[in-house]
């Protein structure tokens, strides 16, 4: 079955990096397109990033553009997001999702960031 | 962004009995393409979203028929037939029609 799991949260201190991981298993990776979405106390579910399946095509929320980074590793069947120059305003849970023709099926159970000093 | 609103946000129900929550679109979510990208998603208490239903109307594999949506253009409802103790938890539409996509506010369900 498809599974999706995400890892690299913690506490992070605002201005700084972290990079976010997602393994996927039970279905051809390299054949779909990636998401990630993000679930904050303030903003409830906002979708973050989206990149294709081939690595060609990535869209950015404006709220995370010039500062996150997507991408893919499909020799290991997995998804990141690079987070740079964070702000308390990035402090929530993660989740990656596979992609269907305009929305997600699939989702992860989520990394919890928090932005902190 | 297109602005996607719900109401109620909260919805007490009693066990059994119907229940509908409205979405609503700051523009139409037809696509070019002729599809109109709107989901459902339910969240329980502790778990990610799960999708119910996807372009409207589409129930995904092993979601009870007691659900449906409906809807068109800027209008969109999810219908629950008779609520079980089960379905409580935080509904979410979402368009995936206008980059960037987006989501409702939720709808939190819960047994009265």
């Amino acid at each position: 079955q498809v599974q999706l799991v995400e890892s690299g949260g913690g506490v992070v201190h605002p201005g700084r990096s972290v990079r976010l991981s997602c393994v996927a298993s039970g279905f051809t990776f390299s054949n779909c397109a990636m998401h990630w979405v993000r679930q904050t106390p303030g903003q409830g579910l906002e979708w973050v990033a989206i990149i294709s399946y081939d690595g060609a095509n990535i869209r950015y929320a404006d709220s995370v553009k010039g500062r996150f980074t997507i991408s893919r590793d499909d020799s290991k069947s997995t998804l990141y997001l690079q987070m740079d120059s964070l702000t308390s305003e990035d402090t929530g849970l993660y989740y990656c999702a596979r992609d269907t023709p305009g929305s997600m099926d699939y989702w992860g159970q989520g990394t919890l960031v928090s932005v902190s000093s | 962004d297109v602005v996607m609103t719900q109401s109620p946000l909260s919805l007490p129900v009693i066990l059994g009995q119907p229940a509908s929550i409205s979405c609503r679109s700051s523009q139409s979510l037809m696509h070019r393409d002729g599809n109109t990208y709107l989901s459902w998603f339910h969240q329980r208490p502790g778990q990610s979203p799960r999708r119910l239903i996807y372009k409207v109307s589409n129930r995904d594999s092993g979601v009870p028929d007691r659900f449906s949506g409906s809807g068109s253009g800027t209008d969109f409802t999810l219908k629950i037939s008779g609520v079980e103790a089960e379905d409580v938890g935080v509904y979410y539409c979402m368009q995936g029609t206008h980059w960037a996509w987006t989501f409702g506010q939720g709808t939190k369900v819960e047994i009265k």
